[in-house]
């Protein structure tokens, strides 16, 4: 069935390093790509999109771009601050499923000062 | 900006008896779904449910589980006799439209913790 690997953590970095969360998936079809993230005490908060090849997603200095021939969607930012200290999980939606959400296990982010 | 609430926060309960969680999804959306983490495992699908009925449940959701909409605004996730490995984070979460393989987003609750004991 359909799944999701990331990169274990924790990852530990120091404020403005750059940050790489690998993530790969499997699927049949055409799913679409998420990261979401959920900070200390709350929900998972959708963090950027990407709904076919090549698509880039981005917002708040993250970046990913999904990567059919490698089958991945990794989860980039070039100068990471204490306040993305956070659990990061990559999701993918099957193609023509009803909406469900299959998620990787997610990976913990620290930031140093 | 709207958002999907869940009450309670944390729930302990003895192991045999039945809990409900609750979840008020954002008003206008119409797919809405339920999701479990236990600790330091993944977030994992339970139930999807649309138009007053289940559209799509895992091998987790069996017949001690059930899903309900009893009014326009809440949805509820019942566990009729709760086992010590029902013990996780549950979430809920809506989405606007019901359309398979479309760009809108789901939005997630905080979650409500439950502990069996």
């Amino acid at each position: 069935g359909d799944s999701v690997t990331q990169m274990e953590g924790p990852v530990t970095l120091s404020e403005e390093a750059f940050l790489t969360i690998n993530c790969t998936y499997t699927a049949t079809g055409y799913p679409s790509l998420f990261w979401y993230v959920q900070y200390p005490g709350e929900g998972l908060q959708l963090l950027l999109k990407a709904t076919k090849a090549d698509d880039k997603g981005s917002n708040k200095g993250f970046e990913a771009t999904y990567r059919k021939e490698t089958t991945s969607f990794h989860l980039e930012k070039g100068s990471v601050q204490v306040s993305d200290s956070a659990v990061y999980f990559c999701a993918l939606r099957p193609y023509n499923q009803g909406g469900k959400l299959i998620f990787g296990q997610g990976t913990e982010l620290s930031v140093k000062p | 900006e709207p958002e999907v609430t869940q009450t309670p926060s944390h729930q302990v309960t003895q192991m045999g008896q039945e809990v409900i969680l609750r979840c008020v999804p954002i008003s206008n959306h119409l797919y809405f779904y339920w999701y479990r983490q236990i600790l330091g495992q993944k977030v994992e699908f339970l139930v999807s449910f649309y138009n007053n009925e289940i559209s799509e449940k895992s091998e987790i959701f069996d017949d001690q589980f059930s899903v309900e909409r009893p009014d326009g605004s809440n949805f509820t996730l019942k566990i009729r006799s709760t086992k010590l490995e029902d013990s996780a984070m549950y979430f809920c979460a809506s989405r606007l439209y019901p359309l398979a393989g479309g760009t809108d987003t789901q939005y997630f609750g905080p979650g409500t913790r439950l502990t069996v004991l």
